[in-house]
């Protein structure tokens, strides 16, 4: 596609229950990476891909929060067992190359709101 | 020390004038810099990226770079309205890239 997508674009639901954010990168973009930004904070680092593989996953804020990127394309995070301090609009990015290769420019996707009641 | 810092604002300049952002970092051997622009409500959009010291011209926007004194920066020339938002500065380390809060910049007309 033209850009990185993301889906859904809002996503409301109920403490305790598990959502799944998906995230359509760039094609050719091997890099992808998970952002937090919480209303007027700016962008927590969640994890990043290279290919399928997480080299750091240390930005997942806890054991609730999951990953996985398949066939070095699609991504989803899972939130197990929500609660209302993970609200925030969960951004998606992808780069052409790995960070610090040079031309590692990311570009974002609309991001997914996500509010927990 | 943060990361990356930036001076939150808000940042006012009168339309016309040249606006100054400024970023600092504290990991020496980062080799990549970005500014992104977001506007309220929507994804940050790059702006400038800029790899060796110096200045890099793109328009209005010309960014810089001072490896040695740890500092990149963002002028803005010609400063309209439509440059009213929150300016993110992104430096690369070890295998992320890693975001200052922003400043908030207001364009007065």
């Amino acid at each position: 596609g033209a850009g990185v997508s993301q889906s859904p674009s809002n996503k409301v639901t109920e403490k305790g229950k598990d959502v799944e954010l998906r995230c359509d990168p760039i094609s050719g973009h091997t890099a992808l990476y998970w952002y937090r930004q919480s209303l007027g904070q700016g962008l927590e680092f969640l994890i990043y891909f290279q290919g399928n593989s997480a080299p750091d996953k240390s930005g997942l804020p806890s054991d609730r929060f999951s990953a996985e990127r398949t066939g070095g394309s699609v991504s989803t995070l899972t939130i197990q067992r929500t609660q209302q301090e993970d609200s925030a609009v969960y951004l998606c990015a992808s780069s052409l190359v790995p960070p610090g290769s040079g031309e590692d420019t990311q570009y974002f996707g609309p991001g997914t709101r996500l509010t927990v009641l | 020390q943060k990361e990356v810092e930036q001076n939150s604002g808000p940042l006012s300049v009168p339309e016309g004038a040249i606006a100054s952002l400024n970023c600092t970092y504290s990991d020496r051997v980062s080799q990549s810099f970005f500014w992104y622009r977001q506007y309220s409500g929507k994804s940050p959009e790059l702006i400038m990226s800029i790899y060796s010291n110096g200045d890099k011209e793109d328009g209005r926007f010309t960014a810089q770079l001072n490896k040695a004194s740890q500092y990149v920066s963002l002028l803005i020339r010609d400063s309209q309205p439509s440059d009213s938002a929150t300016y993110l500065c992104a430096v690369d380390r070890d295998d992320k890239i890693i975001f200052g809060k922003g400043t908030r910049l207001h364009i007065l007309p």
